[in-house]
């Protein structure tokens, strides 16, 4: 069975600070990995995937995540907080293509000015 | 733009009503998803379609059925509604080539009274 777990449901940081978002699976296969963006009253949008290509990701925006199998991690990152990147952020697991996906419950970024 | 559209955009309806939600994809999208998205949650898988065929289901009840149809849209009907059927119902469908990523669409917000 697949899991993820999102440690901590808010992050709050300054325009120009870091963003980690942190994110960790479980999975009885190699998985496949994403993170999506989900603004207020819409969809998701995908920021970025793994899948088994390389292990640092890049994605839109800024983002990127580093997938670490040794730590079961997928944590997201982005050197430079904007004031539009305030959203909700999911993390999600898939074992193959056309699978389902599982999603954590999600952390909600906050940016101060 | 994911190029997938969903109707309507909000909908409410009474206890024990029926309600069928619409998803349209670009063509070559031949795997939807449907899921459920209670507020303040991550998004839970209900069932898939592949090709017109039911390809995998969520834990939810038989009540929740679906159509695929050779022009790339789909539909989700909900009978005897509840209350807990109030969330945002999202459509993913993903490309033939890379079935492992789902783009979503803008979602369907039902609200049960």
């Amino acid at each position: 069975a697949q899991s993820v777990t999102q440690l901590g449901s808010h992050v709050s940081v300054s325009e120009g600070a870091l963003v980690l978002l942190r994110c960790n699976y479980s999975s009885s296969v190699p998985p496949y990995l994403f993170w999506y963006v989900q603004y207020p009253n819409q969809g998701l949008q995908l920021l970025l995937k793994y899948t088994s290509a390389a292990t640092l990701v890049k994605g839109i925006n800024g983002f990127e995540a580093e997938f670490k199998k040794s730590e079961t991690s997928f944590h997201l990152t982005k050197p430079s907080a904007h004031m539009s990147d305030a959203a909700e952020y999911f993390c999600a697991v898939s074992a193959a293509p056309r699978d389902k996906l599982i999603f954590g419950a999600g952390t909600r970024l906050a940016v101060h000015p | 733009e994911t190029g997938v559209t969903q109707s309507p955009t909000h909908l409410i309806k009474t206890r024990g009503q029926q309600v069928t939600l619409r998803c349209s994809s670009q063509s070559g999208h031949n795997t939807v998803s449907w899921y459920q998205q209670a507020l303040g949650q991550g998004p839970q898988f209900i069932f898939q379609y592949y090709r017109e065929e039911e390809n995998g289901r969520g834990n939810f009840p038989p009540r929740f059925s679906g159509l695929q149809f050779p022009n790339y849209s789909s539909e989700l009907n909900v009978n005897a509604l509840e209350l807990d059927d109030s969330a945002l119902y999202l459509c993913a469908s993903s490309l033939v080539g890379t079935e492992e990523t789902q783009y979503f669409g803008p979602g369907t917000r039902l609200l049960v009274l």
